[in-house]
């Protein structure tokens, strides 16, 4: 039972566009999510988190929004570039577990 | 400089052979995790421990077994390989007990395959 969804399982973007990633999960018990990177052959990289007292968290060209009343959250990049393109996991967890719950992927590619 | 390190890249084993897959992480983290990443399925947790000695089951832990003698080294075993466990290991770690905050940090992977 998947309890955290990435619905896209691709995503193809111009170079200099928005990147836009989904997520959805279904637990609304979930109070921490972040934003994993993951290219070919390489284990994943942490991106950015959001805890569930914000709906938004920016890093630089990253940016986390959270609709906790439709369990959903999105991963913006802007600009995208060349070097974004790689698989995107969403993940989430309770503060009380232990667990992370991740997501499908979405492979995002940015075109030059 | 942060580092979660698995000790074989790739692997080629047959069926019915007995596999290890370690990992060592450098970060005195409490807690070690060993995930699975199939296409179309993403992450999937085998096993996890948060403290020497101690493991969990994750989600999909049929077929393996772990061992965490020590803090820093947490090993995935398969003691008799199938072909349906040809996959992308991936190990990671953890600082903590609380959850806010505490990202996992990843090792490179370990790619098995099974004949």
């Amino acid at each position: 039972d998947q309890q955290v969804k990435q619905n896209s399982p691709s995503l193809s973007v111009q170079e200099g566009r928005i990147s836009i990633l989904n997520c959805d999960y279904t637990n609304s018990m979930f109070d921490y999510f972040l934003w994993y990177k993951k290219y070919p052959a390489e284990g994943p990289t942490f991106l950015i988190s959001i805890s569930s007292i914000k709906d938004k968290n920016e890093d630089g060209r990253f940016t986390v929004f959270l609709n906790k009343s439709a369990k959903h959250l999105s991963l913006h990049i802007v600009p995208s570039q060349p070097g974004d393109s790689a698989v995107y996991f969403c993940a989430a967890s309770k503060n009380t577990g232990n667990q992370f719950y991740f997501g499908t992927g979405t492979s995002l590619t940015v075109i030059p | 400089d942060v580092k979660v390190t698995q000790s074989s890249r790739y692997l080629v084993k047959r069926t019915g052979e007995k596999v290890f897959l370690e990992c060592v992480q450098d970060m005195d983290h409490e807690n070690m995790f060993w995930y699975r990443q199939d296409p179309g399925l993403g992450l999937r947790l085998i096993y996890f421990s948060y403290d020497v000695k101690m493991k969990e089951k994750g989600d999909i832990p049929e077929g393996y077994s772990v061992s965490r003698e020590k803090k820093e080294r947490f090993s995935l075993i398969l003691e008799s390989a199938s072909t349906n466990q040809t996959s992308m290991y991936l190990c990671a770690s953890r600082r903590g007990l609380l959850l806010i905050g505490g990202e996992l940090f990843f090792g490179e992977g370990s790619r098995l395959t099974v004949l």
